[in-house]
C-alpha cells in the first residue's frame, strides 16, 4: 500500500516571495511521484513528475520538486509566487503513471 | 484537440435518486479512470477501464456505484439510491495507454439533498 501526506493544508504567501509546499510519501516499492494544480472548478493539470534519473524535477510554471529517497520526501518550490499562483496542489503516487494516490492538496493563498 | 469532457457539470439530486455521469474521454485513448473527490479531499480512486473491459473496481464504495465502457469509448459512472455521502465532485481522467500521463476532465459536481 501507499500513502501520501501533506503536511500543510493551507499556506498563504505574498506574491513575489518564494514557497515550499511540503510532501511525504509512504511505500513499500519504488514509485513515481507527481504534483498536480487545480483551480476553482477545474479539473487536475500536471505540474510535474518524477519517475527516475535526476532528484530536481522542473516543471510548468516555474515549479521545480526534489526527489529525497531517505526522508521519502517530494517538496514543491517556487522561487517567486504570483497572484495566478492561487490555487489547490496535490501530491501524488503510483507505480505508473496510473492509478494514482492523493494527498490531501495544500491550498497556496497568495497575496499582494 | 478536446479534452476530456465530462456532462452534467453539476448535478443536484434528492436522496435516494439515481444519477448517471457522462465521461467522454480524448479521442483514441485506452485507459480511462474514474475518481471521486469530496469537499476538501484529494481525489480517490474508483475505477478503470482498459478499452471496454473494467479492469480494476475496487475503489467503488458500494455496490450503488456502477460504471461501464460498452464501446470502450464514452464511459458513464451510475450511482443508484444516492446518499448525502455520495456528495462529491466525480472526475475522470484517460490516458493513451495503461502508462502515459492522464488528462483529467473538469470534473461533475454531485450535491445529494
Amino acid at each position: 500500500a501507499q500513502s501520501v501526506t501533506q503536511l500543510d493544508s493551507q499556506v498563504p504567501v505574498f506574491e513575489e516571495a518564494p514557497v515550499e509546499l511540503r510532501c511525504n510519501y509512504s511505500s513499500s516499492v519504488s514509485v513515481y511521484l507527481f504534483w498536480y494544480v487545480q483551480y476553482p472548478n477545474q479539473g487536475l493539470q500536471l505540474l510535474l513528475k518524477y519517475l527516475s534519473g535526476s532528484t530536481l524535477v522542473k516543471g510548468i510554471n516555474g515549479f521545480e520538486a526534489e526527489f529525497n529517497k531517505s526522508q521519502t520526501s517530494f517538496h514543491l518550490r517556487k522561487p517567486s509566487v504570483h497572484i495566478s499562483d492561487t490555487a489547490e496542489y496535490f501530491c501524488a503516487v503510483s507505480q505508473g503513471y496510473s492509478t494514482l494516490t492523493f494527498g490531501k492538496g495544500t491550498m497556496l493563498l497568495v497575496s499582494p | 484537440g478536446a479534452g476530456v469532457s465530462q456532462s452534467p457539470r453539476y448535478k443536484v439530486a434528492k436522496r435516494g435518486q439515481d444519477v448517471a455521469l457522462r465521461c467522454d474521454p480524448i479521442s483514441g485513448h485506452v485507459s480511462l479512470f474514474w475518481y471521486q473527490q469530496a469537499l476538501g479531499q484529494g481525489p480517490e480512486f474508483l475505477t478503470y477501464f482498459q478499452n471496454e473491459a473494467q479492469l480494476d473496481k475496487s475503489g467503488l464504495p458500494s455496490d450503488r456505484f456502477f460504471a461501464e465502457r460498452p464501446e470502450g469509448s464514452v464511459s458513464t459512472l451510475k450511482i443508484q439510491r444516492t446518499q448525502q455521502e455520495d456528495s462529491a465532485v466525480y472526475l475522470c481522467a484517460s490516458s493513451l495507454a495503461r502508462d502515459s500521463p492522464l488528462h483529467f476532465g473538469n470534473g461533475t459536481r454531485l450535491t445529494v439533498t
